[in-house]
């Protein structure tokens, strides 16, 4: 799969939104970008997927840049319980099929 | 969303005994299951792709005989960890994929303890 780049923590105050960012530049063409959260001490959680185009769900927003070449998770108000790691993957479906490798992640502290 | 159980969710052990780990889905048949480990303020980590009906696919520097994974059915794959020892102390997670394939539902993890 290919690699994914992220800030290793970040802040941000309840209520307000907050932007998450993650380079992929040498994505291919057939690689989904996935992002999944783990809240402490539990297993992970799917929060959205895209492949070109922007995507809106009851979690968050993902914005996809024209090139590809990065995204932004978006939560739009921050709540205490997002406070968690939030993993972008990429991943090629005609490659590694389900397979999903997880990088490092951006540690999300949420301020009351 | 879709539900994946895992049992136990904490186990502690002595060294040398095995330890089994169920996952389960609960409201959806899963073909593919992965198993994952994770160690203190690390990553996740995939051991190995459990696909049901056949044996598992085990990730490079995964030892298949240390941790034995079975898949007999669409809903339950176990994964066993034998002759444990205190290194191999970590949160074990499952995780199954939906029909479409998109969508990992990942378990809630088992924290093992080996003494």
């Amino acid at each position: 799969d290919a690699k994914t780049t992220q800030p290793n923590s970040m802040e941000s105050n309840e209520e307000e939104p907050v932007h998450l960012p993650c380079n992929h530049s040498t994505i291919s063409g057939t690689d989904y970008i996935h992002w999944y959260r783990q809240l402490p001490s539990q297993g992970p959680e799917y929060v959205i997927h895209g492949l070109t185009s922007n995507v809106n769900n009851r979690m968050a927003s993902l914005a996809i840049a024209e090139d590809r070449k990065s995204s932004t998770l978006i939560l739009h108000r921050a709540t205490l319980r997002d406070a968690a790691v939030y993993y972008c993957i990429l991943r090629d479906w005609e490659s590694s099929g389900d397979k999903l490798t997880f990088g490092t992640g951006t540690r999300l502290a949420v301020r009351p | 969303g879709a539900v994946v159980s895992q049992h136990p969710s904490w186990v502690i052990c002595k060294s040398g005994t095995s330890v089994k780990i169920e996952c389960r889905s609960l409201d959806f048949q899963a073909t593919t299951m992965f198993w994952y480990r994770q160690f203190p303020k690390q990553s996740l980590m995939l051991m190995a792709t459990s696909n049901e009906g056949s044996k598992a696919t085990y990730e490079q520097g995964v030892e298949k005989d240390k941790f034995l994974i079975n898949h007999a059915s669409l809903t339950l794959s176990t994964l066993t960890v034998t002759s444990a020892h205190p290194e191999d102390s970590s949160f074990y997670i499952c995780s199954a994929s939906t029909p479409s394939g998109h969508e990992q539902y990942f378990g809630p993890g088992t924290r093992l303890t080996v003494t």
